[in-house]
């Protein structure tokens, strides 16, 4: 499978304790993405990398977040001390931008996070 | 700052029924934009994409839309929907800003309910 691997698929955890998401991009491409998804609404984006650089970081995301992507290839989420309000699906997306032009992601299944 | 409005939450549809799906975005210079589609249990598609050039751009399975620069609108249409269709459809822009295409912003989606 050369698509965008996700892992775990779901994750259930107690409050306050920490997780960490894996993502494998397909790896011809330069960009790797975080986005949230909760019920009814739109992916909402975390953070992006281009190779190993993390180049923005959303404002939503707390100093509880961190993400890495050592080496410019798989990236990985860190959330510490979860919250009930991080329950959400995660999304890992890849990218190949070439000068300018970004040509569209490549979406992966997601890791579901349920904090209880 | 980029966003995307889709007015539409929800729509119902029967077999063969004409589809169109509003999407209008907030960035008056070069944008990209993007429908992805969402099938039930399934991870998020690239329907098509809007880079430049003419206006009106097919995608899979019957889809087109029509890129209005004077209206900000990517509208998505199909002559003849089917039950297949039953998705969740996200329209999504990114901007040109200053260091190039950076982040893609999605709308809060709209959910098509085909019925046979």
């Amino acid at each position: 499978d050369t698509g965008v691997s996700q892992d775990p698929r779901h994750k259930i955890t107690k409050r306050g304790q920490n997780v960490t998401f894996r993502c494998d991009p397909i790896s011809e491409h330069n960009r790797l993405y975080w986005y949230r998804q909760t019920l009814g609404q739109g992916p909402e984006f975390l953070t992006y990398f281009q190779n190993e650089a993390q180049l923005e970081k959303s404002r939503l995301l707390s100093d509880r977040f961190s993400a890495e992507r050592p080496k410019g290839s798989f990236s990985t989420l860190e959330i510490q001390r979860t919250e009930q309000g991080d329950s959400a699906m995660y999304l890992c997306a890849s990218s190949q931008r070439t000068g300018r032009h970004d040509y569209g992601y490549t979406f992966g299944s997601g890791t579901r996070l349920t904090v209880v | 700052a980029q966003s995307v409005s889709q007015h539409n939450h929800h729509v119902i549809l029967s077999e063969a029924a004409s589809l169109e799906l509003g999407c209008n975005y907030s960035y008056g210079g070069t944008v990209n934009l993007f429908w992805y589609v969402q099938y039930p249990g399934q991870h998020l598609q690239l329907l098509l994409k809007y880079f430049s050039g003419d206006p009106l751009v097919k995608g899979i399975k019957g889809f087109e839309a029509e890129f209005i620069k004077s209206k900000f609108s990517f509208n998505l249409r199909k002559p003849s929907v089917q039950w297949s269709d039953t998705a969740e459809y996200f329209c999504a822009v990114n901007a040109d800003l200053s260091g190039g295409y950076q982040k893609v912003t999605f709308g809060t989606g709209t959910k098509l309910q085909v019925i046979p």
